[in-house]
């Protein structure tokens, strides 16, 4: 298996420009989270689905952040319009929750830099 | 609610010498405990979990972690550090007995010198 994938794995762009991040989850698996790690705040959740179905979205930061996930091999995270805070690494990870194998596989992340 | 606590930011250890990095969770119920460990510019890499079992849990890289019920803990261990062992490293426990959520710690920056 390929792991999960993630592009681009890095994204340099200028405040108020939309960015979009792509994943692709391992295969089978039916939970996708997006998590976001900076310096300061550490790792945190933004949202996560299970069956393609957003379950829990409270960790969005703002509007400006959008995720979608159209089918079971796809999801994007969006961010528009973006601004130099949203600088950090997005991480994608998934899960299937009814193997024997209760663990997160993460993906390679995306570097976000917003000049 | 469940949660995590890593009480040490950093740990430094000489290469050679034996580690630990200390975890501590609270849970509603039986316990999904995780490690995981973050080398710079990757993703975080899974090494061991305890769902059941024996106390001690046997992970990747020579990693080990003894689950304690009654001190609420989950320390990873380590018998004799390298220097590629240095990154960071979190310990997270699952939301729930039917959800593939995890809580994460903040983590613990391991530094082991030659």
């Amino acid at each position: 298996d390929a792991g999960v994938i993630q592009s681009p794995r890095h994204e340099v762009t200028e405040m108020g420009q939309e960015v979009t991040l792509r994943c692709k989850p391992i295969s089978g698996h039916d939970y996708l989270f997006w998590y976001r790690q900076t310096m300061m705040r550490g790792l945190e959740l933004l949202i996560y689905f299970n069956n393609n179905v957003p379950i829990d979205d409270s960790g969005m930061p703002e509007d400006r952040f959008s995720a979608k996930m159209p089918n079971a091999s796809f999801s994007t995270l969006k961010i528009q319009p973006s601004e130099p805070r949203d600088s950090a690494v997005y991480f994608c990870a998934s899960t299937n929750s009814g193997t024997g194998r209760p663990e997160q596989f993460f993906g390679p992340g995306t570097r976000l830099t917003v000049l | 609610a469940q949660s995590v606590a890593q009480p040490e930011d950093q740990v430094n250890v000489a290469e050679g010498n034996p580690l630990t990095v200390k975890c501590t969770y609270s849970v509603s119920g039986n316990p999904y405990l995780f490690w995981y460990v973050q080398y710079p510019n990757r993703g975080l890499q899974f090494l061991l979990k305890y769902i059941t079992g024996d106390n001690l849990v046997k992970g990747s890289y020579g990693f080990e972690a003894e689950f304690n019920k009654s001190q609420t803990s989950f320390h990873l261990k380590k018998p004799s550090a390298l220097v590629s062992d240095s990154a960071l490293y979190f310990c997270a426990v699952r939301e729930g007995s039917n959800t593939g959520k995890l809580i994460f710690g903040q983590g613990t920056t391991l530094q082991v010198k030659p």
